[in-house]
């Protein structure tokens, strides 16, 4: 089975940090997503990439930037962290050639608090 | 209007039921459609894919309507340990197997 990775279960960072959020996926997989989850607003994409030094704005890239130097790394990173960034960060991967048909594997997320 | 839509429920229904949810989408090129589910606090998990033909797997039957834009899933038997949230996704054309997701269903079984 695919394994997600995400580096952080929980973390409380203080506005105006610098925030990295990791995540690690061990199947070789092309694609990779960050999301954000909010009660009442679901999974919203934040930006993903399909290859290495790929990157893709999702729906709400705003206040964030990723970074994809290896294949099975995607790191996202809030420039300037602020409290409206609380929230459940969720990471997934997924195959490009149909491999498990599409579906994504998620990380067990990070959950980040900002004060 | 929403590109995936969901009823969030709850829907509280008891053990041994058969309970079904839909999710209706906007978009009519959408090209993969998929079933996940997400217990308290936990990552999504796939439950199934959805095919135009319809599949089942065990007690989730899972169906796609193309003409009225909705895919569907019936749960069969509900466990207690089926209690959950349902969320749907659709992958839209246009590559990277993007997917949108719905807010998702809470389902409650009860004794």
């Amino acid at each position: 089975d695919v394994k997600v990775t995400q580096s952080s279960r929980y973390l409380v960072k203080r506005t105006g940090e610098k925030v990295f959020l990791e995540c690690v996926q061990d199947m070789d997989h092309e694609n990779m997503f960050w999301y954000r989850q909010d009660p009442g607003l679901g999974l919203r994409l934040i930006y993903f990439s399909y290859d290495v030094k790929m990157k893709e704005k999702g729906d709400i890239p705003e206040g964030y930037s990723v970074s994809r130097e290896k294949k099975e790394r995607f790191s996202l990173i809030l420039e300037s962290a602020s409290t409206n960034q609380t929230s459940m960060y969720l990471c997934a991967s997924s195959s490009a050639t149909g491999r498990g048909d599409y579906g994504y594997t998620f990380g067990s997320g990070t959950r980040l608090t900002v004060v | 209007r929403k590109e995936v839509e969901q009823d969030p429920g709850p829907f509280n229904v008891p053990e041994g039921a058969t309970v079904a949810f839909n999710c209706t989408y906007s978009n009519s090129a959408s090209q993969s459609f998929f079933w996940y589910r997400q217990d308290c606090r936990k990552e999504p998990k796939l439950l199934m894919s959805v095919y135009s033909s319809g599949n089942e797997d065990g007690r989730f039957t899972a169906q796609l309507n193309r003409a009225s834009q909705y895919i569907s899933l019936l749960i069969r038997d509900s466990k207690l340990s089926d209690s959950a949230t349902y969320l749907c996704a659709v992958m839209n054309s246009g590559g990277y197997q993007k997917v949108t997701f719905g807010t998702g269903t809470k389902l409650q079984v009860i004794p």
